[in-house]
């Protein structure tokens, strides 16, 4: 069946580097995809968006890039800060929303 | 703008217990409406969708039921709980008319079942 998944469960970053949050998906006809972010307790916040007549997206700190010949897209943040510790959450459309499993970012001071 | 209300918070219900979630969506009409659970794995489980009044979609079969008294509120209910019913649960809404762009969260309801 249609699926979404993470390469990793957890991602550890120090404070001020990049990170790079990675996803596949299954559904060659995906056509829209969204990161969401989900601190502890709280519902999934909407980060970005992309189509998937896109490349790349770049939103404030945040950049998704979406291949579409291996199925993968990644969320990318800029000098991450302690605030962006959370889970993240990839989900496209081919059809209906389908999301991945989530990854947890760790932000080291 | 739009805003999307669920309540309670937090809910502590024993086992075979009644429940009942409640989800509402301000700033919009005709919005499609879904609830979701979410286990301790983090994963998001699509329960329930709804395109208008009183048309509910069950994705997971299973004692839990939803209904949509009203254009903008979501109801999620069961008549007895399990212990496997513990969970997150989130209620969720997009752009009607067919559309199935981005979803926009609720704050949750924490439901532990003893």
């Amino acid at each position: 069946g249609e699926n979404v998944g993470l390469h990793l469960p957890t991602l550890s970053v120090q404070e001020g580097d990049n990170s790079i949050i990675n996803c596949a998906y299954s559904n060659s006809a995906s056509d829209y995809f969204i990161w969401y972010k989900q601190e502890s307790g709280k519902g999934p916040q909407f980060i970005i968006d992309i189509r998937s007549n896109m490349d790349k997206r770049q939103g404030q700190r945040v950049t998704v890039l979406l291949n579409k010949t291996v199925k993968h897209l990644s969320l990318q943040i800029a000098a991450t800060q302690p605030g962006d510790s959370a889970v993240y959450f990839c989900a496209s459309r081919g059809g209906k929303l389908i999301f991945g499993q989530g990854t947890e970012l760790s932000v080291k001071p | 703008s739009q805003t999307i209300h669920q309540w309670p918070a937090t809910l502590v219900q024993p086992v075979g217990s009644p429940l009942s979630l409640e989800c509402t969506v301000e700033g919009t009409s005709n919005p499609n409406l879904y609830w979701y659970r979410q286990a301790a794995g983090r994963g998001l489980q699509l329960l329930f969708y709804s395109v208008g009044i009183g048309q509910i979609s069950s994705e997971v079969p299973q004692n839990l039921s939803a209904s949509r008294p009203q254009d903008r509120q979501f109801i999620l209910s069961s008549k007895k709980l399990l212990l496997s019913d513990s969970g997150f649960y989130l209620c969720a809404w997009n752009a009607g008319a067919g559309a199935l762009d981005t979803q926009y969260f609720g704050p949750g309801t924490r439901l532990t079942v003893l």
